[in-house]
């Protein structure tokens, strides 16, 4: 089983709706979870974080996280053109300090 | 200033040569990490250092040789470079990874030909 999980996609929606992105873990010992948005060409950008189940809130985006489903995802509402990208899900593995496990990324495609 | 810096950009050479990529970071973060982005985007640990010591050393060909002569700086060098060690090698660095997350250099693309 791969430790993180993400469908590549690519997911397209139309400018202003709402941006469903999902991420499993494998290893119940991960404590940390990480969004990071790259664009083309570019190197990985952290936009969100997120330690405790629930949900957390930073402008247009939206972390969830439920350890018991080993699940978290990100929203990202009233989507642009320019949040077209791919988003990549990172996990602190057995709840290292020092290692992030990436997933294989969701591409976006916002449509004007 | 730039963050986390990587030199050079862009590399092309030809199989079974030798080449070194660098990578420096004013941050004052502790810890560097070498990561390999293959052409479908996946990011894969290769190497980190803490204080410039190796913390993690995943299953890389040893042809794949790290050095950190100082917390701020973590440079690669690739020996008898082989077709697929072409993609875009990402240098991060991080105080506390499961606080904070990595902050990554720009990338170096790699093209063995």
């Amino acid at each position: 089983q791969k430790e993180v999980e993400q469908n590549s996609g690519p997911l397209s929606v139309p400018e202003g709706a709402i941006a469903s992105l999902n991420c499993t873990y494998s290893d119940r010992g991960s404590q940390s979870f990480f969004w990071y948005r790259q664009y083309s060409g570019k190197s990985p950008e952290l936009i969100m974080s997120i330690y405790s189940n629930g949900d957390k809130e930073d402008g247009r985006f939206t972390a969830q996280l439920n350890k018991a489903s080993q699940y978290v995802s990100l929203l990202i509402r009233d989507s642009q053109p320019s949040d077209s990208a791919t988003y990549l899900c990172a996990v602190n593995s057995g709840g290292s300090n020092y290692k992030l496990t990436f997933g294989k990324g969701t591409l976006l495609t916002v449509n004007p | 200033d730039t963050a986390v810096s990587q030199t050079p950009k862009y590399l092309v050479t030809q199989m079974g040569n030798d080449k070194s990529i660098k990578c420096e970071q004013n941050l004052g973060h502790d810890t560097m990490y070498w990561y390999k982005q293959d052409s479908k985007k996946f990011l894969k640990i290769m190497f980190s250092y803490n204080n410039k010591e190796l913390i993690i050393n995943e299953t890389v060909p040893n042809r794949f040789s790290p050095k950190s002569p100082d917390k701020a700086h973590l440079n690669l060098h690739i020996n008898s470079l082989e077709l697929g060690d072409s993609a875009v090698y990402f240098c991060a660095s991080s105080h506390s990874a499961a606080v904070s997350g990595y902050t990554f250099g720009s990338g170096t693309r790699l093209t063995v030909v």
